[in-house]
């Protein structure tokens, strides 16, 4: 079964300071496409970011970055210059091309931004 | 523009009594369609995904069930609840067919079971 694991239930980072989320998942396929949602608050769910399994080079959008090492099935999440704003639950996920089209997401890691 | 709209925002119900939460979408046709349950403070577990009119898989066995009369209307309901249907309930959707397509969520429902 396809699976995805977040191994910090819980983050803390310094305003203006880096932080990382980390998330692997478990997959023998080769076509996928991965995902990082946000979850402030609100608990509106906001995509941040994603990438194609296919392509090499790392996403980026603004401040937030992955580091996608497909060998090793890791997709974590950088977050710069840490704003209040980001605080939030975030969610990684994944879906397979070609498959259910289902996305399976993982248990979430908790961002708290200390000012 | 593609939005969804979902509602109520918030509802409590007693034990025993039904539901209906409702879910639109409008700007895209034939989308698939998802009904997630978040407790609190945890993940999201899937309810139910549907890629087509009447067609609806269910992916926890419960007292919950879902219909999709029509291409863009998903509802998710319940003849009788119980306290451990509370929680906050997402729907989204996305394009069919695309991998690459994200998920688009509404604003969710907050149910609490008195």
């Amino acid at each position: 079964a396809q699976t995805v694991t977040q191994s910090q239930p819980e983050m803390s980072v310094q305003e203006a300071e880096t932080v990382t989320l980390s998330c692997t998942y478990d997959t023998s396929e080769s076509d996928y496409y991965l995902f990082w949602y946000k979850q402030p608050p609100s608990r509106q769910m906001i995509l941040v970011i994603r990438q194609e399994a296919y392509k090499q080079q790392n996403a980026t959008e603004n401040r937030f970055s992955v580091n996608f090492q497909k060998a090793a099935k890791s997709f974590s999440l950088k977050i710069s210059d840490s704003q209040l704003g980001d605080a939030a639950m975030y969610f990684c996920a994944y879906r397979v091309q070609g498959g259910s089209e289902k996305l399976v997401f993982g248990k979430g890691t908790k961002l708290t931004v200390n000012p | 523009s593609q939005t969804i709209h979902q509602w109520p925002a918030t509802l409590v119900q007693p034990v025993g009594s039904p539901l209906s939460l409702e879910c639109t979408v409008e700007g895209t046709s034939n989308p698939n369609l998802y009904w997630y349950r978040q407790a609190a403070g945890r993940g999201l577990q899937l309810l139910f995904y549907s890629v087509g009119i009447g067609q609806i898989s269910s992916e926890v066995p419960q007292n919950l069930s879902a219909s999709r009369p029509q291409d863009r209307q998903f509802i998710l309901s319940s003849k009788k609840l119980l306290l451990s249907d509370s929680g906050f309930y997402l729907c989204a959707y996305d394009a069919q067919g695309n991998y690459n397509s994200p998920l688009h969520f509404g604003n969710g429902t907050r149910l609490t079971v008195t």
